[in-house]
C-alpha cells in the first residue's frame, strides 16, 4: 500500500533559523499522487498548509515551500526563517485514490523558541 | 477558512457499550471521511461517505462500525459494541471535490 515517512520529531529550532522537515513517499496505486502538507496548531484541527499535484512543481504558503520530486519520491518542507507561531505538528500526506482520502505520515512536532 | 466541528471532544465509555461520534462538516461539502489515530501512530483512513453511501472503507472499519448522515445533518460514526482497541482519536473530514480535505479537531474516545 501507500506510505509516507517523515522526519521524526520533536524538532526544536530558534526563531529566525531555517527549518526543513523531510518527507518521502511510496505510492503503489498511482504513479504520481497528489502531495500535501497539513499542519495542526495547538488546540486546533488539521489544516491544509500547501499542496502540489504536478510532479516537478513547487507549492508555497505562509513562507513554507515544498517541491514535488518524483525522482527521489520526496516532498520536503522548508522555511528560511521560522517564527514562534510556526510551532505546530506538521504532517506530510499523499492522495492517490480520491475515495480513500489521504495517507499520512506520523507527523513532526516543531517547537520554535524565541 | 472552512470549519469542521466535532462533538464531543472527549468521550469515555465502558467496553461493550455503543458510542456515536458526531461531525458537523462544511456546509456545501459532498465527501465525508473518518480517520482514526491511536496514540503514537499515524492517522489512518477508516471510511469515505458520498451521496448517502459508503464509497470505500479500510480494514480498520470493522463490522461494529457504521456511518450515516441522515437528512444532511451530522455525519456520524457509530461503534456498537465498543472494544478496548477502539480507544483512539477519531477525526472527521469533509471535502468538496475529494481532493483537499478539511479536518475537525478530533474526538478522543477512551474505552474502559
Amino acid at each position: 500500500g501507500d506510505s509516507v515517512t517523515q522526519t521524526e520529531g520533536p524538532v526544536t529550532v530558534s526563531e529566525s533559523e531555517s527549518l526543513i522537515i523531510n518527507c518521502t513517499y511510496s505510492a503503489t496505486s498511482i504513479a504520481y499522487p497528489n502531495l500535501f502538507w497539513y499542519v495542526r496548531y495547538p488546540g486546533e484541527g488539521l489544516q491544509l498548509l500547501l499542496k502540489v499535484i504536478t510532479a516537478g512543481q513547487k507549492g508555497s504558503s505562509r513562507g513554507f515551500e515544498a517541491t514535488y520530486n518524483k525522482e527521489t519520491t520526496s516532498f520536503h518542507l522548508q522555511k528560511a526563517s521560522v517564527q514562534e507561531s510556526d510551532s505546530a505538528v506538521y504532517y506530510c500526506a499523499l492522495g492517490s485514490n480520491y475515495a480513500q482520502g489521504l495517507t499520512f505520515g506520523l507527523g513532526t512536532r516543531v517547537s520554535v523558541f524565541p | 477558512g472552512p470549519k469542521v466541528l466535532q462533538i464531543p471532544s472527549h468521550q469515555i465509555i465502558d467496553m461493550g457499550q455503543m458510542v456515536t461520534l458526531n461531525c458537523d462538516p462544511v456546509s456545501n461539502h459532498l465527501y465525508f471521511y473518518w480517520y482514526k489515530q491511536i496514540l503514537g501512530q499515524q492517522m489512518e483512513f477508516l471510511v469515505n461517505f458520498y451521496n448517502g453511501k459508503v464509497m470505500e472503507k479500510s480494514k480498520l472499519f470493522k463490522d461494529q462500525f457504521s456511518v450515516e448522515r441522515p437528512d444532511g445533518s451530522y455525519f456520524t460514526l457509530k461503534i456498537q459494541p465498543t472494544a478496548l482497541e477502539d480507544s483512539a482519536v477519531y477525526f472527521c473530514a469533509s471535502s468538496l471535490k475529494a481532493e483537499t480535505l478539511y479536518f475537525g479537531s478530533g474526538t478522543r474516545l477512551t474505552v474502559l
